[in-house]
């Protein structure tokens, strides 16, 4: 399988002030990534999809301005959550289809945002 | 786009029982079904997938069947243990670089 990596794990920030989390595969490389989003005791949605060297597309309902998606290389991802408030407080977690075009998908490890 | 529903939310079973997981999907063009563990602050942990052309996969405990006609599919875990305690989500995708939709998640209980 494809192996990523993901940080920070845990992050605690105060209300308007910006986070990055960072994604990066390690043994191959990612074309595509996948953002997903993860409220307590509720199910893995989908925020967005990023592309190497292309802008991200977004669901509906999430803030392109908000949650803003790098993809510049083919082994780093990054999502960056500015102006973060207390609703935004959830786990992030990354994901790639690797390299097998199966349709499994690889997940970093995820990361828990607190904003307080 | 696809939608995805699983039931039942949560599950309570004697260490030893079967434990069943069932979920329906809405995209015919779908035609890859994982089935993830995740435990609490933990990445979701694939234990079994299938693909439409296969109606049933085993490993171990742990079986899956697909009915494409009626676009629904369960995940069945036998002689269940403690450990198996955990949330499980269904997922579809058509495959290919395609994200999952996953369904809501079923909170499984293994009482000993």
């Amino acid at each position: 399988g494809a192996v990523v990596s993901q940080h920070p794990s845990r992050v605690i920030c105060k209300s308007g002030t910006s986070v990055k989390i960072e994604c990066r595969s390690l043994d191959f490389q990612a074309t595509t990534m996948f953002w997903y989003r993860q409220f307590p005791k509720q199910s893995l949605m989908l925020m967005a999809t990023s592309n190497e060297g292309s802008k991200a597309t977004y669901e509906q309902g999430v803030e392109k301005d908000k949650f803003l998606i790098n993809h510049a290389s083919l082994t780093l991802s990054t999502l960056t959550v500015t102006s973060a408030h207390p609703e935004d407080s959830s786990f992030y977690i990354c994901s790639t289809p690797g390299q097998t075009n199966t349709g499994e998908l690889f997940f970093g490890e995820g990361s828990r945002l607190t904003v307080l | 786009g696809e939608n995805v529903e699983q039931h039942p939310s949560t599950l309570s079973v004697q260490e030893g029982d079967s434990a069943v997981i069932k979920c329906t999907y809405s995209d015919s063009a779908s035609n890859y079904f994982p089935w993830y563990k995740q435990e609490l602050g933990k990445r979701p942990q694939l234990i079994i997938d299938i693909r439409s052309n296969v109606g049933e996969k085993k490993d171990q405990r742990i079986a899956v069947t697909l009915n494409k006609t009626a676009k629904h599919f369960s995940l069945h875990i036998t002689e269940t243990q403690p450990e198996d305690s955990a949330v499980y989500f269904c997922a579809a995708s058509i495959g290919g670089n395609t994200p999952l939709v996953f369904g809501k998640g079923t909170r499984l209980s293994v009482i000993a």
